[in-house]
């Protein structure tokens, strides 16, 4: 199968350890997007990227958060300094750039729990 | 800004109900919409979805119109089944961008026997 890829799959951490999340598209995709969800939510847009340029990012994203994608192909997400507050599960999507809008493909997520 | 409202669940049913699901929005200008669906421990998947006022989007025995007058995109299935027991996730992408999509809050579906 080749679809989204996300790792690990769960995520317990303290508080005040950082993080790192990684994030595998399908291979042809040149768009990479990250979303948070918590529970009785939908996702909220964190971040985008067009190959490895981040075009977008949310106000959400503080500056505990960072993103890469160096290569225009994985991407990693790191929050650093975790709170009790990040706790959440943090979906990866792939697409396809186009004029108009393309279908987000989405992994499993990786769901983070910070004691 | 752009939001999306959907009715709250968890929305029970027997095999083969009647299923709508509302889902409203607010936009500026002519936003696609769309309807994803979540299984348990998968990641969200695009159910169907409608571009253009009057536009019909269908998919699985699953059905929505975009209805401009009244800002909904209600999801509809005639007879639903136990497999379609997962979240359902309104959205919406509005164009001029990065289309990225906003999403409503998820309406849990439970399908019994």
């Amino acid at each position: 199968d080749t679809g989204v890829s996300q790792n690990p799959r769960h995520k317990i951490t303290k508080r005040g350890q950082n993080v790192t999340f990684r994030c595998d598209p399908i291979s042809e995709h040149n768009r990479l997007y990250w979303y948070r969800q918590t529970l009785g939510q939908g996702p909220e847009f964190l971040t985008y990227f067009q190959n490895e340029a981040q075009l977008e990012k949310s106000r959400l994203l503080s500056d505990r958060f960072s993103a890469e994608r160096p290569k225009g192909s994985f991407s990693t997400l790191e929050i650093q300094r975790t709170e009790q507050g990040d706790s959440a599960m943090y979906l990866c999507a792939s697409s396809l750039r186009s004029d108009s809008y393309n279908e987000q493909f989405f992994g499993p997520g990786t769901r983070l729990t910070v004691l | 800004g752009n939001s999306v409202t959907q009715m709250e669940g968890p929305v029970t049913l027997s095999e083969e109900a009647f299923l709508t699901i509302n889902c409203t929005y607010t936009a500026t200008g002519y936003p696609s919409l769309f309807w994803y669906v979540q299984y348990p421990g998968e990641g969200l998947q695009l159910l169907l979805k409608a571009t253009k006022a009057d536009d019909k989007g269908s998919n699985k025995g699953f059905e929505a119109t975009y209805r401009k007058e009244t800002t909904s995109f209600h999801l509809e299935k005639g007879s639903v089944q136990v497999s379609d027991s997962a979240v359902y996730f309104c959205a919406l992408a509005a164009s001029g961008g990065s289309y990225i999509p906003t999403f409503g809050r998820g309406t849990s579906l439970i399908v019994h026997p």
